[in-house]
């Protein structure tokens, strides 16, 4: 069963805590994306890797990293020093750098 | 039912109808855009793509038409459904953008029984 799967569905961050946001992808895709979604916008890229260890800023990375150790895998970790990190984030591959496909994302709220 | 202008964050149609949901791009360069559906709490779903050597393309229940000239593109949603009810958003391709896609906000399609 192919598909791109993301975890936890739903995480709670404290003050001051990293947290790390899991993807995965089966697909044999080499680009893998990270996606935040806030209510009544657009899709804003945090990261993009179009390669194995090798990763790029997007529009808003500050506060937000990532690695890409193995082709399936690209984790996101929000950081403390993102100061505003409730929202939806989205994990996206692609196969041609053009189509992307999107898992079922994760809501992280703060306590 | 159709959403008209620039972009309307929401459109009601009736169930049976067809659907014409539009959006307005920003550069002219742009070769390729996607057509996504995003039901509540879930993750974008692919539905139709387009490149800009070509007018229109149909799927399966959906068409897309590109019209270079004004910068717009729709997707036409036919015998709309209760399962068609999301949000529906457009992605653009511009050169030299490093292949990251540029996604509108979306528009709310509500299916009235």
């Amino acid at each position: 069963d192919g598909g791109i799967t993301q975890s936890p569905k739903y995480l709670f961050r404290k003050e001051g805590q990293n947290v790390t946001l899991s993807c995965e992808q089966n697909l044999n895709h080499d680009a893998m994306y990270w996606y935040r979604q806030d209510p009544g916008q657009g899709l804003r890229l945090i990261y993009y890797s179009q390669i194995v260890n090798d990763f790029q800023k997007g529009d808003i990375a500050e506060g937000y990293s990532v690695s890409r150790e193995k082709k399936e895998s690209f984790p996101l970790t929000v950081t403390s020093a993102q100061k505003n990190p409730t929202a939806f984030y989205l994990c996206a591959s692609s196969v041609n750098q053009e189509t992307q496909y999107f898992g079922p994302g994760t809501r992280l709220l703060v306590l | 039912g159709e959403s008209v202008g620039l972009h309307l964050p929401t459109l009601s149609v009736q169930e049976g109808d067809n659907s014409i949901i539009n959006c307005a791009y920003s550069n002219s360069a742009s070769d390729y855009f996607i057509w996504y559906k995003q039901e509540s709490g879930k993750g974008p779903q692919f539905i139709i793509d387009i490149r800009s050597n070509m007018d229109k393309r149909q799927g399966q229940r959906v068409t897309v038409l590109l019209n270079k000239t004004v910068k717009h593109l729709s997707l036409q949603i036919a015998a709309t459904q209760p399962g068609d009810s999301a949000v529906y958003f457009c992605a653009e391709l511009p050169p030299g953008s490093d292949y990251k896609l540029s996604f509108g906000a979306g528009t709310t399609v509500t299916v009235r029984a």
